[in-house]
């Protein structure tokens, strides 16, 4: 079975410039959540999608968004880069079902705001 | 404060040695534990996953959870170099309210085993 897949790997860009990222879940998996990696604050949640709706938000400003298609897949989307947005971002999917809720995460995206 | 603590280390062992890994937690609601793996430049792996409190064994790795305590453990036995990575422990609790969960991530413990 596949893992979790997130494309594109790494990505530059500019202050004032948006980014989407994309994330594919294990196949049959319906939640796909998003965290953010820094070395300063350590992995910080983002949101959570499950079956096409937000079903939970962390503390992160508006600029910060997200979809999910209802294929499971999941795109993050961020307006107006600031350099403080440099991380890696994780998605990560579950099943959550029968009262599992094991996280599997995909390799990350690597943002560069310059 | 915050609500998972977990020393950064790093630490560093020889191989064969036991490791015991450590998180502390302050939120009560926490029924969820988990122990991630992450090499440098890689997302994280899922070790161990357990419910309330208790021991879990999965080949070299043991997890513990004490919940009158609010604190957590991983120990790896007989440690390879293969085992150097960044451990981080995660909680998380049902959210009653639209259901899902998010995790709460330790800082993460840098371990080197080395030969």
């Amino acid at each position: 079975k596949a893992g979790v897949t997130q494309t594109p790997r790494y990505l530059i860009k500019t202050r004032g410039q948006q980014v989407t990222l994309s994330c594919s879940p294990i196949s049959g998996h319906r939640s796909v959540s998003w965290y953010q990696q820094t070395p300063g604050q350590g992995l910080q949640f983002l949101f959570e999608y499950f079956s096409e709706t937000q079903r939970n938000k962390g503390n992160f400003p508006g600029r910060f968004s997200g979809r999910q298609f209802s294929n499971s897949r999941s795109e993050m989307n961020v307006s107006t880069l600031e350099l403080g947005d440099s991380a890696l971002y994780l998605c990560a999917s579950s099943f959550t079902a029968g009262g599992r809720n094991e996280q599997f995460f995909g390799p990350g995206t690597r943002l560069t705001v310059l | 404060q915050k609500e998972v603590e977990q020393d950064p280390g790093p630490l560093s062992v020889p191989e064969g040695a036991i490791v015991s890994l450590n998180c502390t937690y302050s939120n009560s609601a926490f029924q969820y534990f988990m122990w991630y793996r992450q090499y440098s430049r890689k997302g994280p792996e899922l070790l161990m996953y357990t419910y309330s409190s208790g021991n879990k064994e999965d080949g070299r790795f043991t997890a513990q959870v004490d919940k009158s305590s609010k604190y957590i453990s991983l120990f790896i036995r007989d440690s390879q170099p293969s085992d150097s990575a960044t451990y981080l422990c995660a909680m998380s609790h049902i959210i009653l309210t639209g259901g899902g969960n998010k995790l709460t991530f330790g800082t993460g413990t840098q371990l080197k085993v080395e030969l």
